[in-house]
């Protein structure tokens, strides 16, 4: 089955901690993109990666980085510099057609104890 | 800049009523995409339907459909016999060119069907 998958589904970390979450696709999109999204509200873009090798900045990239060293994969770390890191956490792909949907993944929830 | 705004942050109807959500967007661009989606209570954004600027042919897929008016700039959708199971929070959401084909999230209309 193609897909987007996202590890794990729930994530508890303490204050001060690096966590890396998990995003792989099978469904052979170049794009992939990681959104941020806090209760009743809309998606944020924390970063996106159009190609191998390179990603780029979203709305709200403070306190996360990225990799994009496979085609499939493209983890987030969330930072202790992330002052407020309980969320929600989407990952997306898409072709490389421009215009082409998002395919979502099923979700992270991080929590900061 | 881009811009999607849902006004309608929740509603609330009683099964097999019909029900619209609406959406209005901004942008400078001549092309661009306009896009539906759902989240369920399991989290998961669920691609809906995708329509693009020259196209404004309404649509209609079973229970669903949309209106699309470039005149003032929405992209309304509507269930029609409402289920349980269309509970969800609804998006809408804008890409075009000269955003870098990002895209621009409305911030949702959660939509609850009583039984």
């Amino acid at each position: 089955d193609g897909g987007i998958t996202q590890s794990p589904k729930y994530l508890f970390r303490k204050e001060g901690q690096n966590v890396t979450l998990s995003c792989e696709q099978n469904l052979n999109h170049d794009a992939m993109y990681w959104y941020r999204q806090d209760p009743g509200q809309g998606l944020r873009l924390i970063y996106y990666s159009q190609i191998v090798n390179d990603f780029q900045k979203g709305d709200i990239a403070e306190g996360y980085s990225v990799s994009r060293e496979k085609k499939e994969s493209f983890p987030l770390t969330v930072t202790s510099a992330q002052k407020n890191p309980t969320a929600f956490y989407l990952c997306a792909s898409r072709t490389g057609t421009s215009l082409d949907e998002q395919f979502f993944g099923p979700g992270t929830r991080l929590t900061v104890l | 800049a881009q811009k999607v705004t849902q006004a309608q942050t929740e509603i609330s109807v009683v099964e097999k009523e019909d029900v619209t959500l609406d959406c209005v967007y901004e942008t400078r661009d001549t092309t661009y995409y306009l896009f539906w989606y759902k989240q369920p209570p399991s989290g998961e954004l669920v691609f809906l339907i995708r329509r693009n600027s020259f196209d404004e042919q309404n649509e209609i897929s079973g229970r669903y459909s949309w209106n699309f008016q470039k005149s003032t700039s929405s992209f309304n959708f509507t269930i029609t016999a409402s289920q349980v199971v269309d509970s969800a929070v609804y998006f809408c959401a804008l890409s075009s060119h000269n955003a870098g084909n990002m895209l621009t999230f409305g911030g949702g209309t959660r939509l609850m069907v009583k039984p």
